[in-house]
């Protein structure tokens, strides 16, 4: 166990639904990383949190938003699916530059 | 600019083989530099780590030396074995930045 929960494991939704997937950072840690990873295995960094602000934004599409809330928890809520949206969901969290990120175990989403 | 190239994979070596995988980075400073393993169906674990230049990372018999001259931090591992086989991904601590990944692929 990381110390980084994410829920649900798996989720199966049709076209044009919305979903929510959930993390849980590592006690201490204030900040809070999303990433999608595709089947060619690349890791696309989405959007950054840090003790509920966003700092960073990578390539999230306008139908994917994120918050962080004052338990420091974080909601990535996924609109209007697509079946290319169809990926593995990664959360990391992380105490700063020099100790790494401390990855979940992912959601694994599939659009059909 | 700022970025960490990793050399392609899919890699299958031979069990008992070396192993080297090659990350470059660039970067205006002296970022720390990380290296993570997937295994299927699992998240990314934090394999090593090097926090300054000429450090050397090392875990479960993997080690990579931070290398400035050469903006470099190669993983290597002298004697691989089948429980080794996942997806290795180099990464800077200062910017979100993740190699692309390299698959390896050990046979018995």
């Amino acid at each position: 166990d990381s110390g980084v929960t994410q829920t649900p494991k798996h989720l199966i939704t049709a076209t044009g639904q919305r979903v929510t997937l959930r993390c849980s950072p590592r006690s201490g840690d204030l900040s809070v990383y999303w990433y999608q990873q595709s089947l060619d295995q690349g890791l696309q960094f989405l959007i950054h949190y840090y003790n509920g602000e966003e700092r960073a934004k990578g390539n999230i599409l306008e139908r994917f938003s994120a918050q962080q809330f004052p338990d420091l928890h974080s909601e990535l809520n996924l609109s209007s699916l697509e079946l290319g949206d169809s990926a593995l969901y990664f959360c990391a969290s992380s105490a700063g530059g020099l100790y790494g990120y401390t990855f979940g175990s992912g959601t694994r989403l599939t659009v059909v | 600019g700022n970025s960490v190239t990793q050399m392609e994979g899919p890699v299958t070596l031979s069990e008992e083989a070396f192993l080297t995988i090659n990350c470059t980075y660039t970067a205006t400073g002296y970022p720390s530099l990380f290296w993570y393993v997937q295994y299927p169906g699992e998240g990314l674990q934090l394999l090593l780590k090097a926090t300054k230049a000429d450090d050397k990372g090392s875990n479960k018999g993997f080690e990579a030396t931070y290398r400035k001259e050469t903006t470099s931090f190669h993983l290597e591992k002298g004697s691989v074995q089948v429980s080794d086989s996942a997806v290795y991904f180099c990464a800077r601590g200062d910017k979100i930045i993740f190699g692309k990944g390299t698959r390896l692929h050990i046979l018995p």
